[in-house]
C-alpha cells in the first residue's frame, strides 16, 4: 500500500527558506503519476503548491515560481519542497499527495503544520 | 487560474436529510477532471468523488456528484454522522489546479 509521509520544521523564521521532506513507500516515485504539494491555511484555503512528475520535470503554481522549488532524490523515493523568503502568511498545513495531471489526489500524506514566526 | 465558487460555506443538517453543494467555476472545465474531497479534523483529504460522478473505492452510494462546463454539485442523500466534515470540490483542467474555499457540514 503506497504511504506518504511529510517531515520537516515546525518553526521557520520570517524571510528564511522553508524545507520538507517527503517520503514515499509502496510505490517507485519513477514509475509514474506526478508528486505535489498542497498547502491548506488557516481558515481551509486550501493551496496546490506545484508538482514533480516521474521524470523530474516541474510544474509549479504561478502564484509560487520565484519562490518555490520541488526537487527529489530517487536513491532514497523522497521528494522536497523548498519555499524561499517565507512570511507569516505561509504559516499553513503542508501535504504532499499523489496525482496525474488533471485526475484527482488519490493519496495524501497526514500533513505538517508549519508555522511562521519570529 | 479557474476560480472555484463553492457554495453554501456551512450546512447544518439532521440526519438522514438529504444535503448538496454546488461549485460553480469562472471557466468550463472537463468533467474528467473535476474531484470531490472530504477531510474530517485533524486528518488530510480523502477523496470521495472523482471525475464529477464517479465514487472512489469505499465510497458509500450515498455520495454522489453531477454536473458539467462550468457548474457541478456534490450530494449526500441522507446524512450520517459520521459524514461531519468539510467538502472541497478541486479542478484539474487547467494549470494551476485549484480548490473550492470547503463547505463545512455539521449534525443538528
Amino acid at each position: 500500500e503506497i504511504q506518504l509521509q511529510e517531515s520537516g520544521p515546525g518553526l521557520v523564521k520570517p524571510s528564511q527558506s522553508l524545507s520538507l521532506t517527503c517520503s514515499v513507500t509502496g510505490y517507485t516515485i519513477t514509475s509514474g503519476y506526478d508528486w505535489s504539494w498542497i498547502r491548506k491555511f488557516p481558515g481551509n484555503k486550501m493551496e496546490w503548491m506545484g508538482y514533480i512528475s516521474n521524470s523530474g520535470s516541474t510544474n509549479y503554481n504561478p502564484s509560487l515560481k520565484i519562490r518555490i522549488s520541488i526537487t527529489r532524490d530517487t536513491s532514497k523515493n523522497q521528494f522536497f519542497l523548498q519555499l524561499n523568503s517565507v512570511t507569516t502568511e505561509d504559516t499553513a498545513t503542508y501535504y504532499c499527495a499523489r496525482g496525474h495531471y488533471g485526475y484527482p489526489f488519490a493519496y495524501w500524506g497526514q500533513g505538517t503544520l508549519v508555522t511562521v514566526s519570529s | 487560474a479557474i476560480v472555484l465558487n463553492q457554495s453554501p460555506s456551512s450546512i447544518i443538517a439532521s440526519q438522514g436529510e438529504k444535503v448538496t453543494i454546488t461549485c460553480r467555476a469562472s471557466s468550463s472545465i472537463s468533467s474528467n477532471y473535476l474531484h470531490w474531497y472530504q477531510q474530517k479534523p485533524g486528518a488530510f483529504p480523502k477523496l470521495v468523488i472523482y471525475s464529477t460522478s464517479y465514487r472512489a473505492s469505499g465510497v458509500p452510494s450515498r455520495f454522489s456528484g453531477s454536473g458539467s462546463g462550468t457548474s457541478y454539485s456534490f450530494t449526500i442523500s441522507r446524512v450520517e454522522a459520521e459524514d461531519v466534515a468539510t467538502y472541497y470540490c478541486q479542478q484539474g483542467s487547467s494549470n494551476p489546479f485549484t480548490f473550492g474555499s470547503g463547505t463545512k457540514l455539521e449534525i443538528k
